[in-house]
Protein backbone atom coordinates (compact mmCIF):
# COMPACT_ATOMS: atom_id res chain seq x y z
CA UNK A 1 0.00 0.00 0.00
CA UNK A 2 1.63 3.36 -0.99
CA UNK A 3 2.34 5.22 1.81
CA UNK A 4 3.22 8.99 2.91
CA UNK A 5 4.39 10.26 6.55
CA UNK A 6 5.66 13.44 7.06
CA UNK A 7 7.61 14.43 10.30
CA UNK A 8 7.78 15.76 12.66
CA UNK A 9 3.56 16.91 13.07
CA UNK A 10 4.46 19.98 14.23
CA UNK A 11 7.77 22.05 14.59
CA UNK A 12 8.36 25.54 16.53
CA UNK A 13 10.90 27.99 15.15
CA UNK A 14 12.00 31.26 15.94
CA UNK A 15 12.02 33.81 13.49
CA UNK A 16 15.62 33.02 11.28
CA UNK A 17 15.95 29.80 12.54
CA UNK A 18 16.38 27.47 9.49
CA UNK A 19 15.35 24.00 9.43
CA UNK A 20 13.79 21.29 7.35
CA UNK A 21 10.23 19.08 6.90
CA UNK A 22 10.55 15.64 6.07
CA UNK A 23 8.47 13.66 3.74
CA UNK A 24 9.62 10.09 3.66
CA UNK A 25 6.80 7.43 1.10
CA UNK A 26 6.68 3.74 0.22
CA UNK A 27 5.62 3.87 -3.11
CA UNK A 28 5.35 1.83 -6.63
CA UNK A 29 5.23 3.50 -10.08
CA UNK A 30 6.17 7.48 -8.35
CA UNK A 31 5.64 9.69 -11.03
CA UNK A 32 6.05 12.73 -9.04
CA UNK A 33 6.16 14.78 -5.40
CA UNK A 34 4.20 17.69 -4.72
CA UNK A 35 4.24 20.16 -1.93
CA UNK A 36 1.49 22.11 -0.68
CA UNK A 37 1.03 25.05 1.44
CA UNK A 38 -1.88 25.18 3.67
CA UNK A 39 -2.99 28.24 5.83
CA UNK A 40 -5.93 27.74 8.14
CA UNK A 41 -9.03 28.11 7.11
CA UNK A 42 -7.75 27.61 3.25
CA UNK A 43 -7.38 24.92 0.71
CA UNK A 44 -3.85 24.08 0.23
CA UNK A 45 -1.97 26.51 -2.13
CA UNK A 46 0.68 24.43 -5.10
CA UNK A 47 4.81 25.37 -3.96
CA UNK A 48 6.42 22.62 -5.77
CA UNK A 49 6.83 19.79 -8.52
CA UNK A 50 9.83 16.93 -8.30
CA UNK A 51 9.74 14.34 -10.51
CA UNK A 52 13.19 12.55 -10.25
CA UNK A 53 15.94 12.00 -7.47
CA UNK A 54 18.31 14.47 -6.89
CA UNK A 55 16.15 17.37 -8.48
CA UNK A 56 15.63 21.12 -6.25
CA UNK A 57 13.03 23.34 -6.73
CA UNK A 58 13.40 26.76 -4.87
CA UNK A 59 10.87 29.34 -3.61
CA UNK A 60 11.82 32.44 -1.50
CA UNK A 61 12.98 30.85 1.61
CA UNK A 62 11.52 27.34 0.71
CA UNK A 63 13.70 24.78 -1.06
CA UNK A 64 12.32 21.25 -1.91
CA UNK A 65 14.41 18.24 -2.72
CA UNK A 66 13.84 14.81 -3.40
CA UNK A 67 16.02 11.47 -2.85
CA UNK A 68 15.09 8.16 -4.04
CA UNK A 69 12.33 7.61 -0.29
CA UNK A 70 12.49 11.10 0.92
CA UNK A 71 12.02 15.08 0.19
CA UNK A 72 13.04 17.36 2.68
CA UNK A 73 11.30 21.40 2.59
CA UNK A 74 13.94 23.30 3.96
CA UNK A 75 13.28 26.68 5.08
CA UNK A 76 16.19 28.91 5.31
CA UNK A 77 15.69 32.19 7.76
CA UNK A 78 11.82 31.99 8.03
CA UNK A 79 9.56 34.48 8.57
CA UNK A 80 6.28 34.51 10.76
CA UNK A 81 4.48 34.75 7.40
CA UNK A 82 5.80 31.35 6.72
CA UNK A 83 3.79 29.70 9.31
CA UNK A 84 1.43 27.57 7.37
CA UNK A 85 0.75 23.63 7.22
CA UNK A 86 3.10 21.97 4.41
CA UNK A 87 1.95 18.97 3.01
CA UNK A 88 3.63 16.55 0.72
CA UNK A 89 1.63 14.46 -2.07
CA UNK A 90 2.73 11.92 -4.31
CA UNK A 91 1.28 11.15 -7.65
CA UNK A 92 1.34 7.20 -8.01
CA UNK A 93 0.05 5.18 -11.44
CA UNK A 94 -1.30 1.74 -10.57
CA UNK A 95 -2.73 -0.03 -13.18
CA UNK A 96 -3.78 2.80 -15.04
CA UNK A 97 -5.64 4.86 -12.15
CA UNK A 98 -4.08 8.22 -11.04
CA UNK A 99 -4.39 9.78 -8.15
CA UNK A 100 -2.33 11.74 -5.25
CA UNK A 101 -1.83 10.34 -1.83
CA UNK A 102 -1.11 13.04 0.75
CA UNK A 103 0.62 12.88 4.09
CA UNK A 104 -1.05 14.59 6.91
CA UNK A 105 1.10 17.46 6.80
CA UNK A 106 3.31 18.98 9.18
CA UNK A 107 2.39 22.68 11.14
CA UNK A 108 5.13 25.44 10.82
CA UNK A 109 4.91 28.03 13.49
CA UNK A 110 7.58 30.75 13.28
CA UNK A 111 7.76 32.89 16.72
CA UNK A 112 9.10 36.39 16.15
CA UNK B 1 -12.59 36.38 -10.62
CA UNK B 2 -10.45 33.37 -12.16
CA UNK B 3 -10.49 30.23 -10.01
CA UNK B 4 -12.22 27.34 -8.54
CA UNK B 5 -15.08 28.56 -6.13
CA UNK B 6 -17.29 25.82 -3.81
CA UNK B 7 -20.34 27.08 -2.24
CA UNK B 8 -21.40 27.32 0.54
CA UNK B 9 -18.16 27.75 2.68
CA UNK B 10 -20.15 26.54 6.03
CA UNK B 11 -22.93 23.89 6.15
CA UNK B 12 -24.86 22.43 9.15
CA UNK B 13 -27.00 19.78 8.22
CA UNK B 14 -29.12 17.43 10.23
CA UNK B 15 -28.50 13.21 10.27
CA UNK B 16 -29.80 11.91 7.03
CA UNK B 17 -30.54 15.08 5.11
CA UNK B 18 -29.35 15.23 1.53
CA UNK B 19 -26.59 18.15 1.11
CA UNK B 20 -25.22 19.27 -1.86
CA UNK B 21 -22.09 21.03 -2.34
CA UNK B 22 -21.09 22.83 -5.11
CA UNK B 23 -17.53 23.53 -6.75
CA UNK B 24 -17.26 25.59 -10.44
CA UNK B 25 -14.08 25.94 -11.91
CA UNK B 26 -12.89 28.98 -14.35
CA UNK B 27 -10.19 27.40 -15.94
CA UNK B 28 -11.77 24.79 -18.44
CA UNK B 29 -9.90 21.93 -16.81
CA UNK B 30 -10.93 18.54 -18.01
CA UNK B 31 -10.19 17.13 -14.30
CA UNK B 32 -11.82 17.69 -11.27
CA UNK B 33 -11.53 15.93 -7.81
CA UNK B 34 -13.11 15.63 -4.59
CA UNK B 35 -11.43 15.62 -1.41
CA UNK B 36 -12.18 15.38 2.45
CA UNK B 37 -9.57 16.94 5.04
CA UNK B 38 -9.82 15.03 8.96
CA UNK B 39 -7.33 15.15 11.53
CA UNK B 40 -5.02 12.42 11.28
CA UNK B 41 -6.04 11.40 8.20
CA UNK B 42 -5.08 14.24 5.47
CA UNK B 43 -6.61 14.94 2.24
CA UNK B 44 -8.69 11.84 1.16
CA UNK B 45 -9.53 11.25 -2.49
CA UNK B 46 -13.86 10.98 -2.70
CA UNK B 47 -14.16 10.82 -6.69
CA UNK B 48 -12.90 12.35 -9.41
CA UNK B 49 -13.69 13.50 -12.72
CA UNK B 50 -11.43 13.51 -16.27
CA UNK B 51 -14.06 15.01 -18.39
CA UNK B 52 -17.93 15.80 -18.35
CA UNK B 53 -20.40 12.83 -17.83
CA UNK B 54 -16.93 10.68 -16.89
CA UNK B 55 -16.09 10.03 -13.07
CA UNK B 56 -14.95 8.00 -11.05
CA UNK B 57 -14.55 6.63 -7.38
CA UNK B 58 -11.66 7.60 -5.47
CA UNK B 59 -10.12 6.30 -1.86
CA UNK B 60 -13.66 7.04 -0.03
CA UNK B 61 -16.61 6.91 -1.90
CA UNK B 62 -19.41 5.54 0.14
CA UNK B 63 -22.10 7.58 0.93
CA UNK B 64 -21.16 10.09 -1.94
CA UNK B 65 -22.34 11.07 -5.26
CA UNK B 66 -21.34 13.32 -8.22
CA UNK B 67 -22.17 14.65 -11.42
CA UNK B 68 -20.50 16.44 -13.82
CA UNK B 69 -22.61 17.58 -16.96
CA UNK B 70 -21.34 20.64 -17.69
CA UNK B 71 -16.43 20.78 -17.62
CA UNK B 72 -16.91 24.17 -15.19
CA UNK B 73 -19.22 22.23 -12.27
CA UNK B 74 -18.60 18.97 -10.20
CA UNK B 75 -21.20 19.18 -7.28
CA UNK B 76 -21.01 16.39 -4.93
CA UNK B 77 -24.04 15.13 -2.84
CA UNK B 78 -24.22 13.54 0.38
CA UNK B 79 -27.51 11.22 -0.42
CA UNK B 80 -28.17 10.92 3.47
CA UNK B 81 -25.66 12.95 5.50
CA UNK B 82 -23.92 10.72 8.70
CA UNK B 83 -22.38 12.00 11.22
CA UNK B 84 -19.03 10.70 10.27
CA UNK B 85 -19.02 12.78 6.94
CA UNK B 86 -18.21 15.89 9.42
CA UNK B 87 -15.36 17.06 7.66
CA UNK B 88 -13.97 20.20 5.43
CA UNK B 89 -14.36 19.21 1.76
CA UNK B 90 -12.20 20.35 -0.94
CA UNK B 91 -12.44 20.41 -4.90
CA UNK B 92 -9.71 20.75 -7.07
CA UNK B 93 -8.75 20.58 -10.46
CA UNK B 94 -5.95 19.85 -13.11
CA UNK B 95 -4.90 21.28 -15.85
CA UNK B 96 -4.48 18.94 -19.04
CA UNK B 97 -1.13 17.14 -19.66
CA UNK B 98 1.46 15.16 -18.17
CA UNK B 99 1.87 17.47 -14.87
CA UNK B 100 -0.33 16.00 -12.15
CA UNK B 101 -0.42 19.44 -9.56
CA UNK B 102 -3.19 20.42 -8.95
CA UNK B 103 -5.09 23.69 -7.36
CA UNK B 104 -7.65 23.60 -4.54
CA UNK B 105 -10.80 25.52 -4.13
CA UNK B 106 -11.29 27.55 -0.17
CA UNK B 107 -13.10 24.47 0.74
CA UNK B 108 -16.38 23.54 2.63
CA UNK B 109 -16.82 23.08 6.16
CA UNK B 110 -19.70 20.63 6.65
CA UNK B 111 -21.20 19.82 10.30
CA UNK B 112 -23.72 16.90 10.38
CA UNK B 113 -25.64 16.76 14.13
Amino acid sequence: EDQVTQSPEALRLQEGESSSLNCSYTVSGLRGLFWYRQDPGKGPEFLFTLYSAGEEKEKERLKATLTKKESFLHITAPKPEDSATYLCAVHVTNFGNEKLTFGTGTRLTIIP
Amino acid sequence: DAGITQSPRYKITETGRQVTLMCHQTWSHSYMFWYRQDLGHGLRLIYYSAAADITDKGEVPDGYVVSRSKTENFPLTLESATRSQTSVYFCASKMDGSSYEQYFGPGTRLTVT
